[in-house]
């Protein structure tokens, strides 16, 4: 199948910093990437969608220059928490999909964020 | 309502049993169904992928879609404690949005 990573696995960083997540295809051209929250024990969120080459669109009740989102290739795509607070602490999962009409998404193994 | 319905369990069950995870949906317009399996701190892992009704068969793992009832259903034999993780049913029928279900977790004891 389609493999996804991502970098870094873990990340502790302090309050008000910035944190950069990398989300990778490594063998299909990402036309759509999206960007997911999970809390412990509870299912994904959906934080915003990124087709490549154009701004993401962000689910309602994310702050979008909070969490910046980059896809400037069909093969990369960054996440960026600005000024990290401790409830920003989390489980951030990508996901990407080709731009066939019957493709699904793959999972990245997702990036354990946290913040002092 | 939710767009897609499943069980959180938790699913307990002997190695070896048959395990039946399901979910129901409301949107009719839903054409491509997935199952996902996800491990621990893990990021999901693509199972099953079918289009439209019918049965889709990969190793121990049989994916079931009966559109008519709006019922989707994945179905585990011969069930191993490797399998013990959170199944999530997800589907679609815009290009790229997604609905998921909120997982069912299962544990398979030895």
């Amino acid at each position: 199948g389609a493999v996804v990573s991502q970098h870094p696995s873990r990340v502790i960083c302090k309050s008000g910093t910035s944190v950069k997540i990398e989300c990778r295809s490594l063998d299909f051209q990402a036309t759509t990437m999206f960007w997911y929250r999970q809390f412990p024990k509870q299912s994904l969120m959906l934080m915003a969608t990124s087709n490549e080459g154009s701004k993401a669109t962000y689910e309602q009740g994310v702050e979008k220059d909070k969490f910046l989102i980059n896809h400037a290739s069909l093969t990369l795509s960054t996440l960026t928490v600005t000024s990290a607070h401790p409830e920003d602490s989390s489980f951030y999962i990508c996901s990407a999909k080709s731009s066939g009409a019957t493709d699904t998404q793959y999972f990245g193994p997702g990036t354990r964020l946290t913040v002092l | 309502q939710k767009e897609v319905e499943q069980d959180p369990g938790p699913l307990s069950v002997p190695e070896g049993a048959i395990v039946s995870l399901n979910c129901t949906y409301s949107n009719s317009a839903f054409q491509y169904f997935m199952w996902y399996r996800q491990y621990s701190r893990k990021g999901p892992e693509l199972l099953m992928y079918t289009y439209s009704s019918g049965n889709k068969e990969d190793g121990r793992f049989t994916a079931q879609v009966d559109k008519s009832s709006k019922y989707i259903s994945l179905f585990i034999r011969d069930s191993q404690p490797s399998d013990s993780a959170t199944y999530l049913c997800a589907m679609r029928y815009n290009f790229n949005k997604f609905y998921f279900g909120s997982g069912t977790k299962l544990n398979v004891k030895p």
